[in-house]
């Protein structure tokens, strides 16, 4: 199986200020016969289910505020809010869906 | 728009069986695979398996085989999970999830979970 790991575990970042989340799978999510990275992201809140943000890495899902980018490539990612907004704490995951699926630790996103 | 509305949450001693229930509405049921994804309080995403709803073929995560059942009922458009011989850490919020696939020359490929049920509680404890 693929292990997924996430860093850090929590932060805390001041309203405005930048957020950076980091993944890593244990094998390379890249399938080469069409150079897509078989990796999401979602965000969930207290008491709610899951929400898509980034699919493909990078590929922002409908509706998504565009302060939320994913980057990376292999083994190694980055969900990225550029400017933090009160709504977006929450617990964030990456997921491979390279072979079957899995997910990371999540990370917790705090206001400081 | 896309509605995936779970039964509500169930209590069951340990040893029993619990079926918890995935209505979706919005779109051509059988024309989207039905994931389901438990997480265990404070913790993480543990995918569990698929169901095609067009076919009712299945795939379970090795870790539940031999214990969980997924089936749907086409006519009502509603998949189901039932999971037996439940332990207390079978102690999570279960949901259900719209997958998004695509085929190429290897077949069928799987992508991300777009779409989430609001969870089912499922407590197990003597």
């Amino acid at each position: 199986d693929i292990v997924m790991t996430q860093s850090p575990d929590s932060l805390a970042v001041s309203l405005g200020e930048r957020a950076t989340i980091n993944c890593k799978s244990s094998q390379s999510v890249l399938y080469s016969s069409n150079n897509k990275n078989y990796l999401a992201w979602y965000q969930q809140k207290p008491g709610q289910p899951p929400k898509l943000l980034i699919y493909w890495a990078s590929t922002r899902e409908s509706g998504v505020p565009d302060r939320f980018s994913g980057s990376g490539s292999g083994t190694d990612f980055t969900l990225t809010i550029s400017s933090l907004q009160a709504e977006d704490v929450a617990v964030y995951y990456c997921q491979q869906y390279y072979s079957s699926f899995t997910f990371g630790p999540g990370t917790k996103v705090d206001i400081k | 728009q896309v509605q995936l509305v779970q039964s509500g949450a169930e209590v069951k001693k340990p040893g029993a069986s619990v079926k918890v229930s995935c209505k979706a509405s919005g779109y051509t049921f059988t024309g989207y695979y039905m994931h389901w994804v438990r997480q265990a309080p404070g913790q993480g995403l543990e995918w569990m398996g698929w169901i095609n709803p067009n076919s009712g073929g299945t795939n379970y995560a090795q870790k539940f085989q031999g214990r969980v059942t997924m089936t749907r009922d086409t006519s009502i458009s509603t998949a189901y999970m039932e999971l037996s011989r439940l332990r207390s850490d079978d102690t999570a919020v279960y949901y259900c999830a719209r997958g998004r696939y695509y085929y190429d020359s290897s077949g069928l490929i799987f992508t991300d979970f777009q779409h989430w049920g609001q969870g089912t509680l499922v407590t197990v404890s003597s």
